[in-house]
């Protein structure tokens, strides 16, 4: 099995940038997916295969990796940003599959 | 649309077997393309795979859960499974349903409401 950690919390200001990260060996071999996730409500795909967007997801989301990192970045988020994202991807051994622990953003 | 619903009881006793279903409407599961899994979400707290049924019939399991952990899928009623044995308090849960799209790249692209199991007496 494998780890992905992410920062428990961020916040961004209504308009401004925010990079989501997700760190884990894994992320070296395999590519990773976003989901957003609202209270009360079931996650929803944002990226997939590191950098691509679902049909109906806002171009200010976006999605980038570099070796053992994968990032989302909104740029010029919106009060209905605010959410708690989780990437997610295959373990070491390729069979299963592991989440982030979560990243609760607040826009101010 | 294809929609995926899970259901199932909301409560469950300490040591006995949570079984849920996820049902298929609008579509199939039945595809080279897709696979259902089940992922769950204890209170407050983050995500966590659980398994997978894949179309070919293997089946792969959270290693922390793959003593206890059952899931199986009937394409004729559209309809994946899930049996949980030996429950406790920890197995407290928002339990969802998951298509696994395959490809290139594999993800979650569609996710039922989930459904809350309590285990408690």
């Amino acid at each position: 099995s494998s780890e992905m950690t992410q920062d428990p919390a961020l916040s961004v200001a209504l308009g401004q940038t925010v990079r989501i990260t997700c760190q884990g060996d894994n992320l070296r071999n395999y590519y990773a997916s976003w989901y957003q996730q609202k209270p009360g409500q079931a996650p929803v795909l944002v990226i997939f295969g590191n950098n691509n967007r679902p049909s109906g997801i806002p171009d200010r989301f976006s999605g980038s990796n570099s070796g053992n990192t994968v990032s989302l970045t909104i740029t010029g988020a919106q009060a209905e940003d605010e959410a708690d994202y989780y990437c997610n991807s295959r373990d070491s051994g390729g069979d299963h599959w592991v989440f982030g622990g979560g990243t609760r953003l607040t826009v101010l | 649309q294809l929609q995926l619903q899970e259901s199932g009881p909301g409560l469950v006793k300490p040591s006995e077997t949570l079984s849920l279903s996820c049902t298929v409407s609008g579509g199939s599961i039945s595809s080279n393309s897709y696979f259902c899994d089940w992922i769950r979400q204890p209170p407050g707290k983050g995500l966590e795979w659980i398994g997978s049924n894949y179309y070919s019939g293997d089946t792969y399991y959270n290693p922390s859960l793959k003593s206890r952990v059952t899931i199986s899928a009937d394409t004729s009623k559209k309809e994946v499974s899930l049996r949980l044995t030996s429950v406790t308090a920890a197995d407290t849960a928002v339990y969802y349903c998951a298509r696994h799209h395959t490809g290139w790249d594999w993800y979650f692209d569609l996710w039922g409401r989930g459904t809350l199991v309590t285990v408690s007496s």
